[in-house]
């Protein structure tokens, strides 16, 4: 079974700074597709960035960027310039080819402070 | 462009009582469909999704069923609620085959039972 886990259930920093948020996942699929999702107040989740396992390059959405590390199985999210908006729940996500759904990570909460 | 509308956004339930809520997709056809749940401050607990018209996988046994009546809609109900059906349900669509770019979600719905 597929699961992944966000071992960071809060965290914290300052407006304009860099954050990195981890997760990590297990499984023994070879091509798969991980996903950063936020979840403002409002609790609309809304979809940040995406990565390809068969890519090597991380994936880049303006302030948002991925570190992906197949081998280690680690797909941590950094959010640099930190905006009071950036204040959300963070859900990293997992899904393998085929009609499977996403699997979630418990999330991590970050608090952007000015 | 898809869109996706989910159904009433809050919803005050006696316990006991009946519950539908309803998930309809626009501008895509034969889209995988899923319902989830966020208790309060949570991650999402996936409860059912679907591959197509009728075709139903439950994740998690409970007081809770879905059906897929039509290519873009899906319903979840219950006959008789209790209050640990309590929550934030969200209902999500994504392109088939499988997610390849994710899934995306309605605003979701906010349950109390009392």
């Amino acid at each position: 079974a597929q699961t992944v886990t966000q071992s960071q259930p809060e965290m914290s920093v300052q407006e304009a700074e860099t954050v990195t948020l981890s997760c990590t996942y297990d499984t023994s699929e070879s091509n798969y597709y991980l996903f950063w999702y936020k979840q403002p107040p409002s609790r609309q989740m809304i979809l940040v960035i995406r990565q390809e396992a068969y890519k090597q390059q991380n994936a880049t959405e303006n302030r948002f960027s991925v570190n992906f590390q197949k081998a280690a199985k680690s797909f941590s999210l950094k959010i640099s310039d930190s905006q009071l908006g950036d204040t959300a729940m963070y859900f990293c996500a997992f899904i393998y080819s085929g009609n499977t759904p996403l699997v979630f990570g418990k999330g991590t909460r970050l608090s952007v402070i000015a | 462009s898809q869109t996706i509308h989910q159904w009433p956004a809050t919803l005050v339930q006696p316990v006991g009582s009946p519950l539908s809520l309803e998930c309809t997709v626009e501008g895509t056809s034969n889209p995988n469909l899923y319902w989830y749940r966020q208790a309060a401050g949570r991650g999402l607990q996936l409860l059912f999704y679907s591959v197509g018209i009728g075709q139903i996988s439950s994740e998690v046994p409970q007081n809770l069923s879905a059906s897929r009546p039509q290519d873009r809609q899906f319903i979840l109900s219950s006959k008789k609620l209790l209050l640990s059906d309590s929550g934030f349900y969200l209902c999500a669509w994504g392109p088939r085959p499988g997610q390849l770019v994710g899934a995306f979600f309605g605003q979701g719905t906010r349950l109390t039972v009392v």
